[in-house]
């Protein structure tokens, strides 16, 4: 699986949105980016997940650029329940994958 | 959340005992993992079933073994326990379908301290 790359921390006013980005540009053809959470020491949470297209759920957006080699998590409104380590993974389907150190959001009043 | 249980939750053990980490999932999933995260550091994959009785290798298998007699249990042994396997360890399952994407759901991690 193609590694990635984040920024280690980021701040964010609350209500603002927050955009992180991600960088994957050994990604191959079949491999899907997926985005993960970890609040406090809890199991990391699905966020979203996409291919080509940009995704969006009630969760994020999910925006892919066109040569597939970076993306960007977008959380609309930022709470402070927001505030986690952000995991950007990028996989095909099922086996292996590989998690970097994340970024660090940090939500602010 | 994904029905994904560990046990135990909490341990403390000595240097060169063995410990046995369970994962238990009640989705019928095909796909089972164990990672462990060191403060600091994101996820590192120990193992991974993909079926019953088949497994194979992550970044960081040396000195842990894994095993996997029925499809919702994916047990974790650490065979003599050293300091440096304290962790937290996080077991996660997938559904593995063919030609579908393939999210993992996450239990709620155990962590291990040993002495």
């Amino acid at each position: 699986d193609a590694k990635t790359t984040q920024p280690p921390s980021m701040d964010c006013a609350e209500g603002r949105a927050a955009n992180l980005p991600c960088n994957h540009s050994t990604i191959s053809g079949n491999e899907y980016v997926y985005w993960y959470r970890q609040i406090h020491s809890q199991g990391p949470q699905y966020i979203i997940h996409g291919l080509k297209n940009n995704e969006t759920n009630e969760m994020a957006s999910l925006i892919i650029t066109e040569d597939r080699k970076s993306s960007t998590l977008i959380l609309p409104h930022a709470t402070l329940r927001d505030t986690a380590v952000y995991y950007c993974i990028v996989r095909t389907n099922a086996g292996k994958s590989t998690f970097g150190d994340g970024t660090t959001l940090t939500v602010k009043p | 959340d994904a029905g994904i249980t560990q046990s135990p939750r909490h341990k403390v053990t000595e240097t060169g005992t063995p410990v046995t980490l369970r994962c238990h999932q009640t989705e019928n999933h095909r796909y089972m993992y164990w990672y462990r995260q060191d403060p600091g550091h994101g996820l590192r994959l120990i193992h991974y079933s993909y079926g019953v009785k088949d497994t194979d290798k992550g970044e960081v298998s040396d000195g842990y073994s894994v095993s996997r007699s029925k499809t919702e249990d994916f047990l974790l042994t650490l065979e003599s326990a050293t300091s440096s396997q304290t962790s937290v360890y996080f077991c996660a399952i997938s559904r593995g379908d063919s030609g579908s994407t393939d999210t993992q759901y996450f239990g709620p991690g155990t962590r291990l301290t040993v002495l």
